[in-house]
């Protein structure tokens, strides 16, 4: 069975600070992983996503994140904070196993941006 | 191109009502999920399908059942709504070509 573990339910960081929110996961085959993000009274949009293609892997608004295999990590970063990342993000992992089509979601990361 | 509809938005129940949430998709995708959010726990799969006339049990099905009889649509349904039902739920879909899901706006459900 897959799992994700998001470390830090809330961060803050300031404006034009280095964002990091971290993602692990678990699971018994080779992953797809994402990066969800959800503004305040609306659905999911997807920041990016690993496929087994590059371990480096970038996403909409300057986000990117890295695979790495041997610590089962996907976290999220970008470089510079602006106030309009204030959200909420969400790390998933997708297994493809005949008959296990299970998409399963960390607890969420809410960001904070502080002017 | 609307993607995935849920139906409705919003509703609000007293508790013993019963109800159905309708997840519509138009992209002839053959995976479906049902989640609910609540605060501090993320996302938890109720039920999910992976095509049409078959459904699962994700980590948290007690209370809900769901029927897919027709490929794009996908039903929720409340027996007997209790107020630990309260929460925010979205649908998803996923078709064999994606890798990635495709998300509802939400029904927003508060059991009184």
């Amino acid at each position: 069975a897959q799992s994700v573990t998001q470390l830090g339910s809330h961060v803050s960081v300031s404006e034009g600070a280095l964002v990091l929110l971290r993602c692990n996961y678990s699971s018994s085959v080779p992953p797809y992983l994402f990066w969800y993000v959800q503004y305040p009274n609306q659905g999911l949009q997807l920041l990016l996503k690993y496929t087994s293609a590059a371990t480096l892997v970038k996403g909409i608004n300057g986000f990117e994140a890295e695979f790495k295999k041997s610590e089962t990590s996907f976290h999220l970063t970008k470089p510079s904070a602006h106030m309009s990342d204030a959200a909420e993000y969400f790390c998933a992992v997708r297994v493809t196993n005949f008959g296990n089509e299970k998409l399963t979601f960390g607890t969420g990361t809410r960001l904070t941006i502080i002017p | 191109n609307a993607g995935v509809t849920q139906t409705p938005k919003f509703r609000v129940l007293k508790t013993g009502q019963s109800m159905t949430l309708l997840c519509a998709q138009d992209m002839n995708h053959e995976y479906m999920y049902w989640y609910r959010q609540d605060p501090g726990m993320g996302l938890r799969l109720i039920h999910y399908s992976v095509g049409e006339g078959t459904t699962a049990k994700g980590e948290v099905p007690d209370g809900y059942n769901v029927s897919r009889l027709k490929k794009q649509n996908f039903l929720l349904g409340l027996e007997s709504a209790a107020p630990s039902q309260t929460s925010v739920y979205f649908c998803a879909s996923i078709g064999h070509l994606n890798t990635e899901a495709f998300f509802g706006q939400g029904t927003r459900l508060t059991v009184v």
